[in-house]
């Protein structure tokens, strides 16, 4: 049972545009969702969190959207850097974090 | 500061003999604490989660078990390996939502 799904493997994004990943989910216990961002042979680092109460929060270049009817939140990223260029794992939480397969995003110039 | 830290950081070891990853943390008390698995190509799975000492919860049926001896040290372990059980394996830890923070991994290899 995927709670958490992100049906995008990858994403190819220019450099200085935005970077839109998206995640669904089925769990409606979760009272938070979170961004990570991974790179190959390393732990997961947090970027981003919103709670399920809010829509929206912003941190710089990453924002996070979460529209609750439609359980789905989407992470932006403006503008897009080659830096970015890892996988992105989306997760909700409430005692335990149920992370998505990921998406791989490229950022190329 | 807190700090997480798992060892070993790459592991070899052949189809039926055990296995012991440990995880510890520093600097916080009565963390929650967690062991994901990233198969090859595949999401985080979460296999282990605890909110205090010997207190376990598993969420996949498996070849695998976790125990938690002191509050901030965390044990995965198996008696006979199984190829199926290679993978890149997670600790991470938590306090209060939302975030929880990851350890540098370890990667299994059975052969």
């Amino acid at each position: 049972d995927q709670q958490v799904k992100q049906n995008s493997p990858s994403l190819s994004v220019q450099e200085g545009r935005i970077s839109i990943l998206n995640c669904d989910y089925t769990n409606s216990m979760f009272d938070y969702f979170l961004w990570y961002k991974k790179y190959p042979a390393e732990g997961p680092t947090f970027l981003i969190s919103i709670s399920s109460i809010k829509d929206k929060n912003e941190d710089g270049r990453f924002t996070v959207f979460l529209n609750k009817s439609a359980k789905h939140l989407s992470l932006h990223i403006v503008p897009s850097q080659p830096g970015d260029s890892a996988v992105y794992f989306c997760a909700g939480g409430y005692n335990k974090l149920i992370f998505g397969a990921g998406t791989r995003l490229a950022v190329h110039p | 500061s807190q700090t997480i830290h798992q060892w070993p950081a790459t592991l070899v070891q052949p189809v039926g003999s055990p296995l012991s990853l440990e995880c510890t943390v520093e600097g916080t008390s009565n963390p929650n604490l967690y062991w994901y698995r990233q198969a090859a190509g595949r999401g985080l799975q979460l296999l282990f989660y605890s909110v205090g000492i010997g207190q376990i919860s598993s969420e996949v049926p498996q070849n695998l078990s976790a125990s938690r001896p002191q509050d901030r040290q965390f044990i995965l372990s198996s008696k006979k390996l199984l190829l199926s059980d290679s993978g890149f394996y997670l600790c991470a830890w938590s306090v209060q939502p939302p975030e929880a923070f990851f350890g540098q991994g370890t990667r299994l290899t059975v052969v």
